[in-house]
C-alpha cells in the first residue's frame, strides 16, 4: 500500500498567485481530512469529508480556502489569491469509517511558502 | 468546548532518560485517547491508544494510561533514544466528530 501521497511537497509562490494542493486518500478509506501545521497554532483541521461529501468546513479559514473531494480518490485544497500568512505544511490525511475511524494516515505533507 | 491540553515545549532530554509528556482533557461522554507521533520531515502516526478507562496503552517502549479521575493520559517511556526526537501529539475521538489534536510537544534528545 502506498499510503496518503500528497503533491507537491514542497510549493514557493508569490503572494497572489493561486496554489493547488492534491491528495490521493488511501483506497477503501471512506473518510478525508485537511490540516495545516504552523509553529504558532500547531495542527488545524480545516475541512473533512466523508464519502466524498464535505462534512464540516468551520477549520477553513476564509473564502480564500477551498477543498473538492470528485471521487474517492483525490481530492485538492485551492488558496486563491494566496497570501504569506498561509506560509505553512498542509496533510493530507484519511482514514476508514466504523471502527477504525480513530486511525488516520498521514501524507508527508506539503510545504507552503508564499513570498 | 472539547479540547486537549499538553505540556508546552520544547523539551531536551539526554539519552536514557525518563520521559512524561502531560496531556489531559476535557471533553463530553467517555472519549478514546491517542498519542500520535511525527518524525521530522513526516506526518502524523498512531503511536498508542486507550479506549476505556485504566487501559493503558503501549508502544516502542512508550505507555500511556487512561486516568478517567483526573481526565489525563500522560505518555512515559523509561529510557529515551536520539531516534525517539519528534513531535508528539495527543488527542482525543468522541461521538462522530474528528479527532481533536493538542498543539504538539517537540522532544529533542541528545547523545
Amino acid at each position: 500500500d502506498a499510503g496518503v501521497i500528497q503533491s507537491p511537497r514542497h510549493e514557493v509562490t508569490e503572494m497572489g498567485q493561486e496554489v493547488t494542493l492534491r491528495c490521493k486518500p488511501i483506497s477503501g478509506h471512506n473518510s478525508l481530512f485537511w490540516y495545516r501545521q504552523t509553529m504558532m497554532r500547531g495542527l488545524e483541521l480545516l475541512i473533512y469529508f466523508n464519502n466524498n461529501v464535505p462534512i464540516d468546513d468551520s477549520g477553513m479559514p476564509e473564502d480564500r480556502f477551498s477543498a473538492k473531494m470528485p471521487n474517492a480518490s483525490f481530492s485538492t485544497l485551492k488558496i486563491q489569491p494566496s497570501e504569506p500568512r498561509d506560509s505553512a505544511v498542509y496533510f493530507c490525511a484519511s482514514s476508514p469509517s466504523g471502527q477504525g475511524k480513530e486511525k488516520l494516515f498521514f501524507g508527508s505533507g506539503t510545504q507552503l511558502s508564499v513570498l | 468546548g472539547d479540547s486537549v491540553t499538553q505540556m508546552e515545549g520544547p523539551m531536551t532530554l539526554s539519552e536514557e532518560a525518563f520521559l512524561t509528556i502531560n496531556c489531559t482533557y476535557t471533553a463530553t461522554g467517555y472519549p478514546s485517547l491517542f498519542w500520535y507521533v511525527q518524525y521530522p520531515g513526516e506526518g502524523l502516526q498512531l503511536l498508542l491508544k486507550a479506549t476505556k478507562a485504566d487501559d493503558k496503552g503501549s508502544n516502542k517502549g512508550f505507555e500511556a494510561t487512561y486516568r478517567k479521575e483526573t481526565t489525563s493520559f500522560h505518555l512515559e517511556k523509561g529510557s529515551v533514544q536520539v531516534s525517539d526526537s519528534a513531535v508528539y501529539f495527543c488527542a482525543f475521538l468522541s461521538g462522530n466528530t474528528p479527532l481533536v489534536f493538542g498543539k504538539g510537544t517537540r522532544l529533542s534528545v541528545i547523545a
